[in-house]
């Protein structure tokens, strides 16, 4: 059984950063992409970065581009994202999502979320 | 960017009805076209990628079909769990772009 937990969400300030992880089980890492996609309070879902499942290749939408980072560890299964320069508009539930091939696709398995809320 | 514009934004049915979603995207994105459920408080749910693929464990009266640029999702025979929201997404180029949303309510 895929499990996808994140971590790392919280109150950050503006201007001010967090790491973000989810942690993978329950199938082989490496031959998947990975994605982080948001949905801000009562809002659409926002897809916001995605990477190969190699690392080789990161994908960014412009609402992050610049400030966010992802990456992944295919030793700890484990996907990243650093986040700086938070603005009050990236107040949302971050989620972990597993991509069904190893590039960006569509995403089979979702994690539960972590919060993240950027408020001075 | 690649744009989605769902419609409609919110749908009011009765169990056993027929609904359809629809999906237009900005500019051709080929069959790249996915489906996803979102119940309150939880994660998105895949149904249907690729236009008209059902996910495994997906029940068949969900089903997706195109007519160009258009994308559609159908379920036949309402339940009472499938009042949710639905949301539409393109596979086609990144960023991969999602629909607004369309709200399934119980009429």
């Amino acid at each position: 059984e895929v499990q996808l937990l994140e971590s790392g969400g919280g109150l950050a300030q503006p201007g001010g950063s967090l790491r973000l992880s989810c942690a993978a089980s329950g199938f082989t890492f490496s031959r998947f992409a990975m994605t982080w996609v948001r949905q801000a309070p009562g809002k659409a879902l926002e897809w916001i970065s995605a990477i190969s499942g190699s690392g080789n290749s990161p994908y960014y939408a412009d609402s992050v581009k610049g400030r966010f980072t992802i990456s992944r560890d295919n030793s700890k299964n484990t996907l990243s994202l650093q986040m700086i320069a938070l603005r009050a508009d990236d107040t949302a539930i971050y989620y972990c999502a597993k991509d069904s091939s190893l590039l960006p696709s569509s995403l089979d398995s979702w994690g539960q979320g972590t919060l993240v809320t950027v408020s001075s | 960017d690649i744009q989605m514009t769902q419609s409609p934004s919110s749908l009011s049915a009765s169990v056993g009805d027929r609904v359809t979603i629809t999906c237009r995207a900005s500019q051709s994105i080929s069959t790249f076209l996915n489906w996803y459920q979102q119940k309150p408080g939880k994660p998105p749910r895949l149904l249907i990628f690729d236009t008209s693929t059902l996910q495994a464990g997906v029940p068949s009266r969900f089903g997706g079909g195109t007519s160009g640029t258009d994308f559609s999702l159908t379920i036949i025979g309402l339940q009472p769990e499938d009042f949710a929201t639905y949301f539409c997404q393109q596979s086609f180029s990144t960023p991969y772009t999602f629909g607004q949303g369309t709200k399934l309510e119980i009429k």
